[in-house]
């Protein structure tokens, strides 16, 4: 069974410039998440999806960062205009969670590792 | 106080010795624990859940303590492949969500 893809796994721009991020988590997850993760940190949750509702997205700085999650599968995450500081690995993890808030296995993709020049 | 709470070490462990380490949380309606380990330059994966009457596989053992508010993990006769970063990740609904720890980093040495 394929795991979670992400594309593209390197980036580099320069800054002020739009760049976006792409995910297609396994089959039949119901909940899609975008992480952020700096160097020596853990990951920091900037939205959470179930299905194709944003149902956390407090942490998503959304002056300059969207996300869609179109027909609850895939997920695109932009960034515009990009700054210095967002450099960083952008990751995406999809769960089967049930209701209740009982959550399940997080499955990671490989990330995007995001250059800010 | 911090959500999720780690020692980000690191541990510098001679190989085959016990090593444990913790993970403090500040909400107490937190409902589910984790571990999750990361490799370098890799994505992060489930080592094992926490449940409330603690949980061991193998070499590994998870337990939790509500009362303190608190998750640890306990690895004995280490390998050197036990060497990666451990994170803690705490979920509760509301307005918490999902919180990952920094990670504690364990280095098992020859």
């Amino acid at each position: 069974e394929a795991g979670v893809v992400q594309s593209p796994r390197y980036k580099i721009i320069e800054k002020k410039q739009p760049v976006a991020f792409w995910c297609n988590p396994i089959s039949g997850h119901n909940t899609l998440y975008w992480y952020l993760q700096n160097l020596g940190q853990g990951p920091e949750l900037l939205i959470r999806y179930e299905n194709e509702e944003a149902v956390d997205d407090s942490q998503l700085p959304k002056d300059r960062f969207s996300a869609e999650r179109l027909k609850g599968v895939d997920s695109t995450l932009k960034i515009q205009p990009a700054e210095l500081g967002d450099s960083a690995v952008y990751l995406c993890a999809s769960s089967l969670d049930g209701p209740g808030g009982h959550y399940n296995e997080q499955f990671f993709g490989p990330g995007t590792r995001l250059t800010v020049l | 106080r911090k959500e999720v709470e780690q020692d980000p070490g690191p541990f510098n462990v001679p190989e085959g010795a016990t090593v444990a380490f913790n993970c403090t949380y500040s909400n107490s309606a937190s409902q589910s624990f984790f571990w999750y380990r990361q490799d370098c330059r890799k994505e992060p994966k489930l080592l094992m859940s926490v449940y409330s009457s603690g949980n061991e596989d193998g070499r590994f053992t998870a337990q939790l303590n509500r009362a303190s508010q608190y998750i640890s993990l306990l690895i004995r006769d280490s390998k050197l492949s036990d060497s990666a970063t451990y994170l803690c990740v705490v979920n509760s609904r509301g307005a918490d969500g999902l919180t990952f720890g920094k990670g504690t980093h364990l280095i098992i040495q020859p």
